[in-house]
């Protein structure tokens, strides 16, 4: 298995603009992770799916956050519009029922 | 309020010692507990899981004590070696498949 796929790997935009990271789930896993990774913040959690259900969007800091898992191996992080303050690295990560979780390699985003 | 604490921002030890990083927290009650490490420009990778009844799990060089009463946990490597050198994040399992991560601790290992 290739593991957690995410996509692009770097992204710089510019303020305003509509932002689409992507993330594909490691066969077999019910399970999908958001999280967004600063210096300041460290790595905080964002949304999570189970069996493609949001179970809990809480850390999803603005309504310009949106995220959407169409099928069972795919899902969409969705920004618009996009600001400077976004600027961090998104990690995507699945799990089963076993609770470990598999991160992805990870999209930087910065927003000028 | 709630908070995590891992003991110190970075850790320097000497090659072959025993490298022991805490974990704190305050008012959460985890059923489990997880280790993660991070190198730099990667995601976390999962290390170890320790649930609340058990007080110790060991992988290899890795040992991982959980206390529910000092609400600690403890992470050691021993003998270690350059190549551990890396950030070590400590995850509280909150409910569900909820997570809550710690600052990290930044590991270097001096040969």
């Amino acid at each position: 298995d290739a593991g957690v796929i995410q996509s692009p790997r770097h992204e710089v935009t510019e303020m305003g603009q509509e932002v689409t990271l992507r993330c594909k789930l490691i066969s077999g896993h019910n399970s999908l992770f958001w999280y967004r990774q600063t210096m300041m913040r460290g790595l905080e959690l964002l949304i999570y799916f189970n069996n493609n259900v949001p179970i809990d969007d809480s850390g999803m800091p603005e309504d310009r956050f949106s995220a959407k898992m169409p099928n069972a191996s795919f899902s969409t992080l969705k920004i618009q519009p996009s600001e400077p303050r976004d600027s961090a690295v998104y990690f995507c990560a699945s799990s089963s029922m076993d609770n470990s979780q598999y991160f992805g390699p990870g999209t930087r985003l910065t927003v000028l | 309020s709630q908070k995590i604490e891992q003991n110190s921002e970075a850790l320097n030890i000497q090659e072959g010692k025993t490298a022991t990083l805490t974990c704190n927290y305050t008012n959460y009650s985890p059923a489990y507990l997880q280790w993660y490490r991070q190198d730099p420009g990667r995601g976390p990778v999962f290390l170890l899981l320790i649930r609340e009844n058990e007080k110790e799990k060991r992988k290899e060089r890795l040992k991982v004590t959980f206390d529910t009463t000092l609400k600690q946990s403890l992470f050691h490597i021993t003998a270690s070696q350059p190549a551990d050198s890396a950030t070590y994040l400590c995850a509280l399992g909150t409910g569900g498949q909820n997570f809550v991560f710690g600052p990290g601790t930044r590991l270097s290992v001096l040969p």
